[in-house]
């Protein structure tokens, strides 16, 4: 079946330093592709997504590419900041759930930014 | 706009002990799911509703019972609550098959002794 694996955290960077979170998936067809940020104590809110291959999403400074030739969607920013804080996930929606937009999620990589 | 709310925040229950987790929304959005969320295991969903009057099992059903009350309220039932139901619980919302971003709402933190 359909699945998202992305890297495992915790992930702990200086403010200002590069993020990359790593994020491969597979899924028939061409699913859309998504990156969900969770604050302590919230629930998930949308950061971007991209819904075909080599659509960019950004958002807030993140960045991330939907790369069909290598199955990935891969989250970056260039300059990260305290704030950004929070728990990343990474998650798709197949064509195949026609019905409702069912979302696969991978299991969540926790960021902490340093001052 | 409120968006995805969820009562109540926080509970405790005791093994054996019933309980309903509601959720409502205001989009005015067909589906509506339910996702419990464990450390280390992203969020699983439970069960959804791809439209008023429909209810389809998730990934993790068992032990859970809903009911799509209406368009805007989507509730979740703990008939006989056990400490493997121990989690955090999120409602979402989404409005079709082509616009597939789901809404959260804050989640209901439950713990089973």
């Amino acid at each position: 079946g359909d699945s998202v694996t992305q890297m495992e955290g915790p992930v702990t960077l200086s403010e200002e330093a590069f993020l990359t979170i790593n994020c491969t998936y597979t899924a028939t067809g061409y699913p859309s592709l998504f990156w969900y940020v969770q604050y302590p104590g919230e629930g998930l809110q949308l950061l971007l997504k991209a819904t075909k291959a080599d659509d960019k999403g950004s958002n807030k400074g993140f960045e991330a590419t939907y790369r069909k030739e290598t199955t990935s969607f891969h989250l970056e920013k260039g300059s990260v900041q305290v704030s950004d804080s929070a728990v990343y996930f990474c998650a798709l929606s197949g064509p195949s759930y026609s019905s409702a937009s069912k979302i696969i999620f991978g299991s969540g990589t926790r960021l902490s930014i340093r001052p | 706009n409120a968006g995805v709310t969820q009562t109540p925040k926080f509970q405790v229950l005791k093994t054996g002990q019933s309980m309903t987790l509601q959720c409502a929304q205001d989009m005015n959005h067909n589906s509506m799911y339910w996702y419990r969320q464990d450390p280390g295991m992203g969020l699983r969903l439970i069960y959804y509703s791809a439209s008023e009057g429909t209810t389809d099992k998730g990934e993790v059903p068992n032990g859970y019972n809903v009911s799509r009350l209406n368009k805007r309220e989507f509730s979740l039932r703990l008939e006989s609550a056990a400490p493997s139901q121990t989690s955090v619980y999120f409602c979402a919302s989404s409005g079709t098959p082509t616009n597939n971003e789901q809404f959260f709402g804050p989640g209901t933190r439950l713990t089973v002794l």
